[in-house]
């Protein structure tokens, strides 16, 4: 079956102070793997698409790094305003030519000053 | 000028009652979904539209019945609300088999 497993469940680093999320997944075929933030109150905010192993993305303090079995999400240098839910999703064959997003519960960051 | 659009963004209902959520995008995009967030915060994915055609039919109860009138527009109507539908609602949209995603800010119904 195929499977999004995040951790940890919560991180709370100090600002300045760098770290990594984990993202392990079990799905038949990986098409993409992809990062989404998530503010309270609001919709999850695409940040990444990866598509084969080997394949690293970044975004200001942000960087996404995929192996044949996980995701990382490095953050490096951390802001409060980094703090937020971090989700990792998978997309996966539903039928035929579609396919559905995965989504893992997420990691909650929480950047103190 | 919101890409995607959802109303309500509070629904406090009772049991039994039937209600609808309505979803909008301006982005051009063919495809919409539905999705649903418990308390955990997990994402589930219940619908699925492309150009006004239901492609993707999660195992969900048949109190819910979603609508695409247009590829603009997807909505959910829900009957005979219980407890158990309370939950943060998302919509979202993106070019088919292009999937960033765009998501709506959530409706967050609650049934007493």
């Amino acid at each position: 079956e195929d499977q999004v497993t995040q951790s940890p469940e919560a991180l709370r680093l100090q600002e300045g102070e760098s770290s990594s999320l984990n993202c392990s997944y079990t799905v038949s075929g990986l098409r993409g793997l992809f990062w989404y933030r998530q503010d309270p109150g609001k919709g999850p905010e695409f940040l990444f698409t990866l598509y084969s192993a080997g394949e690293e993305k970044e975004k200001e303090r942000l960087k996404a790094t995929l192996t044949k079995k996980e995701s990382f999400l490095h953050i490096t240098a951390p802001k409060p305003e980094d703090s937020a839910t971090y989700l990792c999703a998978v997309q996966a064959n539903y039928g035929g030519a579609t396919n559905k997003l995965i989504f893992g519960t997420g990691t909650l960051l929480a950047v103190q000053p | 000028d919101t890409a995607v659009s959802q109303t309500p963004k509070y629904l406090v209902t009772q049991m039994g009652n039937d209600k609808s959520i309505k979803c909008e995008q301006n982005l051009g995009h063919d495809t919409m979904y539905w999705y649903k967030q418990d308390s955990k915060k997990f994402l589930k994915i219940m619908f699925s539209y492309n150009n006004k055609e239901l492609i993707i039919n999660e195992t969900v109860p048949n109190r819910f019945s979603p609508k695409s009138p247009d590829k603009a527009h997807l909505n959910l109507h829900i009957n005979s609300l219980e407890l158990g539908d309370s939950a943060v609602y998302f919509c979202a949209s993106s070019q088919f088999k292009n999937y960033g995603y765009t998501f709506g800010s959530g409706t967050r119904l609650t049934v007493v």
